[in-house]
Order: structure tokens, then C-alpha cells, then sequence
């Protein structure tokens, strides 16, 4: 069966410092991988998306940048966090060709 | 104008109710999800739909092409069905554009 792990769960980070969120899929090869965002009262967002290794497509212009070094890892980072940064993170993988998307614990981060 | 709109945006219900969610959206699509969010944040899928209607135990979802509207209907509501309900739907044109709604957050009291 398949999984999908995010990690940290919580992350608190002073404003300016960096990013390093991690998400892998097991059981799986060549997913289509997304990182979403949502805001503390608004609606999903995707940022990026991938469909192989080092190929990143980017949704919204922002002070995020996302990588996947490995199949079945994507990594979402930032060099200066910004207190905009907050929210709930999540990854999420579809097998390609397919719509139904998985998606993991997702990451709460507070920028303060 | 927010691309894909749902209402109601908060739902009361006691157990039993059938309930209805509503989600319109104003872009060609490709398919329509609906997600089902808990209160620990933690998102699952529920339906994907092109056309129709699809039905998974008490849930059922419909769209109508035409008139750019689904709609989830959870029969015989159980405390448990609480939670935030979400509707996206992915953009028909080429790319991979998703258009979220804000969600429809459920609470049945038991």
C-alpha cells in the first residue's frame, strides 16, 4: 500500500530564518507530487507541482521554492521566512493519469 | 470573485439530517473533487468527478456540466461526518490549475 509522510507535524520559526519542509511516498514510483498551502481562514492554495525529478512547476509567485531530488521526495524551502509564510502545508501525490490525490499529515508552521 | 464558491460556509445539523453542500465555479474544468478535512487538519479525497453522480456509502456527489454546479449530499448524518468539506475543481485548459473553494464547515450534533 501506499503512504505519504510530511515532516515536521509543528514547526515555529523567528521571521528571517529558513525552511526546510520534508515529504516522501512509499509504495509508489513516478507520482505526480503537490505542495499546498492553507491560510488560517481561507481555502486550499497549490504552489507546486512535479511530474519527474528536478521538474518543478510553480503556481503563484512567492518567497517559497520547492525540489525533488529523489523520485519519491519533494522538499519545500525557503532562504528568509516571512510572517505571510504561516499555515498549514501539505503534500499530496496522484499516480499520473489519475485525478484522485492522497494527501499527508500536512506541516503546521508559525512564523513569529 | 472567487473562482469556485461554496455554500453554505458553516452547517449545523442534528444526527440524522440529510445535508447538503453546494459548490459553483465560474471555470472550464477537467474534473471536480470534493475533500473531506478533520479537525486535526489531516485532508482525505472523497469523489472525483467529470459528469454525473457517484455514491461511497451515506455520501453522494453529483455535477452538472452545464450549470457549473456540484453538490454533496451526506444521508443520515452522524456526529462523526463533522468536519470541513472542500470542493476544487482542476482547470480545464492545459497546465495543472486548481481552484479551491473555502470549505463547509459541518458540525451534527448527536
Amino acid at each position: 500500500s501506499q503512504t505519504i509522510h510530511q515532516w515536521p507535524a509543528t514547526l515555529v520559526q523567528p521571521v528571517g530564518s529558513p525552511l526546510s519542509l520534508e515529504c516522501t511516498v512509499e509504495g509508489t514510483s513516478n507520482p505526480n507530487l503537490y505542495w499546498y498551502r492553507q491560510a488560517a481562514g481561507r481555502g486550499l492554495q497549490l504552489l507546486f507541482y512535479s511530474v519527474g525529478i528536478g521538474q518543478i512547476s510553480s503556481e503563484v509567485p512567492q518567497n517559497l521554492s520547492a525540489s525533488r531530488p529523489q523520485d519519491r521526495q519533494f522538499i519545500l524551502s525557503s532562504k528568509k521566512l516571512l510572517l505571510s509564510d504561516s499555515g498549514f502545508y501539505l503534500c499530496a501525490w496522484n499516480r499520473v493519469f489519475t485525478e484522485t490525490q492522497y494527501f499527508g499529515p500536512g506541516t503546521r508552521l508559525l512564523v513569529l | 470573485k472567487n473562482e469556485v464558491e461554496q455554500s453554505p460556509q458553516n452547517l449545523t445539523a442534528q444526527e440524522g439530517e440529510f445535508i447538503t453542500i453546494n459548490c459553483s465555479y465560474s471555470v472550464g474544468i477537467s474534473a471536480l473533487h470534493w475533500l473531506q478535512q478533520h479537525p486535526g487538519g489531516g485532508i482525505v479525497s472523497l469523489f472525483m468527478l467529470s459528469s454525473g453522480k457517484k455514491k461511497h456509502g451515506r455520501l453522494i456527489a453529483t455535477i452538472n456540466i452545464q450549470e457549473k454546479h456540484s453538490s454533496l449530499h451526506i444521508t443520515a448524518s452522524h456526529p462523526r461526518d463533522s468536519a470541513v468539506y472542500i470542493c476544487a475543481v482542476r482547470s480545464g485548459n492545459t497546465g495543472n490549475q486548481f481552484y479551491f473553494g473555502t470549505g463547509t464547515s459541518l458540525t451534527v450534533i448527536p
